[in-house]
């Protein structure tokens, strides 16, 4: 079966400007997280959608968005970007509380 | 909060050896997960467990949940083993909150 998809890959943007990152689940999966990975922080939790409804948020500004649609496919937003959003950001999809499948993340530079 | 304490951070071992990879945290858990991450970023959930003991080819996980802590042993260790081996508890309330992660331990497998 199709993994976690994530898209794009790769992204360069300018200080200031929006971003939108896409994740497509595991047929079936419910529930997409979304966590930012950097050197000096490693893995944090963003938030997560189950069904369409931000179950949780982690301890990031307002900048930070996200979204789920009715077929479970997530975007997360950040607006009007910093150089320290510079990250690698990754989605996770699950079957409520069982193992998580995460994508190859999207690897974020802002310049 | 969670505080999720690893050790070692960094751990450099001849092939062959027994490895193993210590987590504590600080609140109750309704799950604990194992990933491994290779140069790349991406990340593979390699155990979730509540009690007791996984075993999974040469890796093996135990969850003490009184002693809040956790421990990841790899047998007869390989060069392909080397990654960075991050637990991440799941904290209670139901599984409602996002998953908290450990700073990683850098795992190299020399031949």
């Amino acid at each position: 079966k199709a993994g976690v998809t994530q898209t794009p890959r790769y992204l360069i943007k300018t200080r200031g400007q929006q971003v939108t990152l896409s994740c497509s689940p595991i047929s079936g999966h419910r529930s997409v997280s979304w966590y930012q990975q950097t050197p000096g922080q490693g893995l944090q939790f963003l938030f997560e959608y189950f069904s369409e409804t931000q179950r949780n948020k982690g301890n990031f500004p307002g900048r930070f968005s996200g979204r789920q649609f009715s077929n479970s496919r997530s975007e997360m937003n950040v607006s009007t970007l910093e150089l320290g959003d510079s990250a690698l950001y990754l989605c996770a999809s699950s079957l409520g509380q069982t193992s998580y499948t995460f994508g190859s993340g999207t690897r974020l530079t802002v310049v | 909060k969670n505080e999720v304490e690893q050790s070692p951070q960094n751990l450099t071992a001849q092939e062959g050896e027994f490895i193993t990879i210590n987590c504590s945290y600080s609140v109750g858990i309704s799950a604990l997960h194992w990933l491994q991450q290779h140069p790349g970023g991406g990340i593979v959930s390699l155990f979730m467990l509540s009690s007791g003991k996984k075993k999974h080819g040469r890796l093996i996980a135990t969850i003490n949940i009184q002693e809040k802590h956790s421990s990841l042993h790899i047998t007869a260790s390989h060069p392909r083993d080397s990654a960075v081996y991050i637990c991440a508890p799941h904290p209670g309330r139901g599984g409602a909150d996002g998953l908290t992660f450990g700073k990683g331990t850098h795992l190299i497998i020399q031949p």
